[in-house]
């Protein structure tokens, strides 16, 4: 059973436009949840992260969104550039277990 | 500063060969886990530790042990390698103290024939 799905494989956007990926979730256990990049032959980058007591983290051009009732949250880039390019992970951990499950990922292509 | 290094960076095996992963951080990270990353899988946990002589289990455990006898280094060990072992697997670190973010390492890409 597979506690944190990314269901779109793949997204393209043009460059300077909105970027939204997407993140579902079925523990509702989970209390921290995390974004990380990932470009081809490298590890995972840690890139933004929100608590459940947040419904909103900002960095930058990143920003996260947590609904919390409907077990989803959301990562924006805006305005995104063609460095962006990159296979984004979202992940979560439930409190005091150590363990963080990660999504399936999403590619996300920025046009130029 | 180096992070989380993970040696060797590709191998081969053939089926039944053992093998060891290595991992290594230099930033005092109490938090270390094994992840692997196969096609429309995303990143699964294998194995994870909060600190020296702490282990426990992730999501797929079978077929691999780790140890962790210093802070800074926990290996990875597949007893009899399989083809279902094919992978890439990640090594992280992170401080153990409240929500952390991990460090991941440049992973180890693996082969079983």
């Amino acid at each position: 059973d597979q506690q944190v799905k990314q269901n779109s494989p793949s997204l393209s956007v043009q460059e300077g436009r909105i970027s939204i990926l997407n993140c579902d979730y079925t523990n509702s256990m989970f209390d921290y949840f995390l974004w990380y990049k990932k470009y081809p032959a490298e590890g995972p980058t840690f890139l933004i992260s929100i608590s459940s007591i947040k419904d909103k983290n900002e960095d930058g051009r990143f920003t996260v969104f947590l609904n919390k009732s409907a077990k989803h949250l959301s990562l924006h880039i805006v305005p995104s550039q063609p460095g962006d390019s990159a296979v984004y992970f979202c992940a979560a951990s439930e409190r005091g277990t150590y363990k963080y499950i990660f999504g399936t990922g999403t590619r996300l292509k920025v046009l130029a | 500063n180096a992070g989380v290094t993970q040696t060797p960076k590709f191998q081969v095996l053939k089926t039944g060969q053992s093998m060891t992963l290595q991992c290594a951080q230099d930033m005092n990270h109490e938090y270390m886990s094994w992840y692997r990353q196969d096609p429309g899988m995303g990143l699964r946990l294998i194995h994870y530790s909060v600190g020296a002589g702490i282990t426990d289990q992730g999501e797929v455990p079978n077929g691999y042990n780790v140890s962790r006898s210093t802070t800074e280094d926990f290996p990875l060990r597949l007893l009899s390698a399989a083809p279902s072992q094919t992978s890439v697997y990640f090594c992280a670190s992170s401080y153990r103290q409240g929500n952390q973010p991990q460090h991941f390492g440049d992973g180890t890409r693996l082969s079983i024939l």
